[in-house]
Parts: C-alpha cells; sequence; structure tokens
C-alpha cells in the first residue's frame, strides 16, 4: 500500500524567511511525485511533478527536490501570497487501484 | 485558462437521500477522477473513469456510488442513500492522459456535501 507522510503539519514563518516542507513516501513502483497547492475552500492547484532520484523543479519562490525515499518542498524568501497548504502525492505502478494517494499536507503561514 | 467546475457548491441533504454531484471537466480532457476530503483528512482517490466506463476505483467506492457522463460535457457522481459519514468535500478532476507524463490531473473547488 503506498504511503505519503508530510511534515511538519503546521509552519509559520516571517516574509522573507526560507524554509522546506518535507514529503516521506512509500509506494511500489514510483510513476510519479506530485506537489499540490490548497488554499482554504479550494481544490488542490498542481505545481510540479517528479519522477526519479535527483530531480529538481522551480517555480518562482518553490524548488522541489527528490529522493528514493522523499521530497522537499523548498520556499524561498516567502511572501503572504504564498500561505496556503501544501499536499504531496504519489502515483505508484503496484497495480493497486488507488489513483494518487496524498498525504495530509502542510498547512503554511507567511506572516508579513 | 480553462478549468474544471463543480456544481453545486455546497449540498445539504438529509440521511437516506440520494445525491448528485456535478462537473464539468476541461474539454480536451479525456480522463475523469472523483476524490474527496473528509474535514481535517487527506485527500482520498474514489474512482477513475474513461471511454465511458470506470477504469479504477477505490474500496471507498462501494455500490452506493455510481458515476455516469450522461453528454459530452457533463460528469456525475450519484451517492444512494446517503449517510453522515458521507459528509465531506468531493472534488471532481480530468486529466489529457491519465495523469502521466507532463498532464497532471486538475482538480475542480469541489462540492461539500452535508448530510443531516
Amino acid at each position: 500500500e503506498d504511503q505519503v507522510t508530510q511534515s511538519p503539519e503546521a509552519l509559520r514563518l516571517q516574509e522573507g524567511e526560507s524554509s522546506s516542507l518535507n514529503c516521506s513516501y512509500t509506494v511500489s513502483g514510483l510513476r510519479g511525485l506530485f506537489w499540490y497547492r490548497q488554499d482554504p475552500g479550494k481544490g488542490p492547484e498542481f505545481l510540479f511533478t517528479l519522477y526519479s532520484a535527483g530531480e529538481e523543479k522551480e517555480k518562482e519562490r518553490l524548488k522541489a527536490t527528490l529522493t528514493k525515499k522523499e521530497s522537499f518542498l523548498h520556499i524561498t524568501a516567502p511572501k503572504p501570497e504564498d500561505s496556503a497548504t501544501y499536499l504531496c502525492a504519489v502515483e505508484g505502478s503496484g497495480g493497486g487501484a488507488d489513483g494518487l494517494t496524498f498525504g495530509k499536507g502542510t498547512h503554511l503561514i507567511i506572516q508579513p | 485558462e480553462p478549468e474544471v467546475t463543480q456544481t453545486p457548491s455546497h449540498q445539504v441533504t438529509q440521511m437516506g437521500q440520494e445525491v448528485i454531484l456535478r462537473c464539468v471537466p476541461i474539454s480536451n480532457h479525456l480522463y475523469f477522477y472523483w476524490y474527496r476530503q473528509i474535514l481535517g483528512q487527506k485527500v482520498e482517490f474514489l474512482v477513475s473513469f474513461y471511454n465511458n466506463e470506470i477504469s479504477e476505483k477505490s474500496e471507498i467506492f462501494d455500490d452506493q456510488f455510481s458515476v455516469e457522463r450522461p453528454d459530452g460535457s457533463n460528469f456525475t457522481l450519484k451517492i444512494r442513500s446517503t449517510k453522515l459519514e458521507d459528509s465531506a468535500m468531493y472534488f471532481c478532476a480530468s486529466s489529457p492522459s491519465g495523469g502521466r507524463g507532463n498532464s497532471p490531473l486538475h482538480f475542480g473547488n469541489g462540492t461539500r456535501l452535508t448530510v443531516t
């Protein structure tokens, strides 16, 4: 069974204070690891897909990295508008009918 | 930018009633999904749909649930005989090619279902 654990559950930062969010996963044959952003009352919004260890992707102040056991979402000099819940999800090739397996997310608050 | 739209945004129903949640996926997408998120819990996969049939479903998606694409634009989730524990946010998603490659799932903003 695929599993995703995200930490911390919540993180409060000052504007401009860089940090990283962690996503640990176990999956049978990783097809892809996905990062989504979710704002209150909204659906998840796609950020990145990572496929293999060593891969990195960037978008504005966000950079996602991947190892064989975990992924990090690095946020550099965040702004208040980066406040959201960040979700990590995996898709495996183990044959289970599970679609994407999501973590519970990290609730990020950026204070001005 | 095209988006997935869901209606209604909030549905209140009594236990035992049937509800239909509606979704209009992005027009050139071929794969459709339903996920749910119980308050404070993870987003959970329910079902995927391709070529007018279910391609995958989770253990949650039992006989109480059904999906349909009644025309070329709508995708519906029907929940029969609703239970209190069906209260959740239900998200519809679509993808051009099954969510693999550079074609991730695009989610709607959800329908909040409250069963009383």
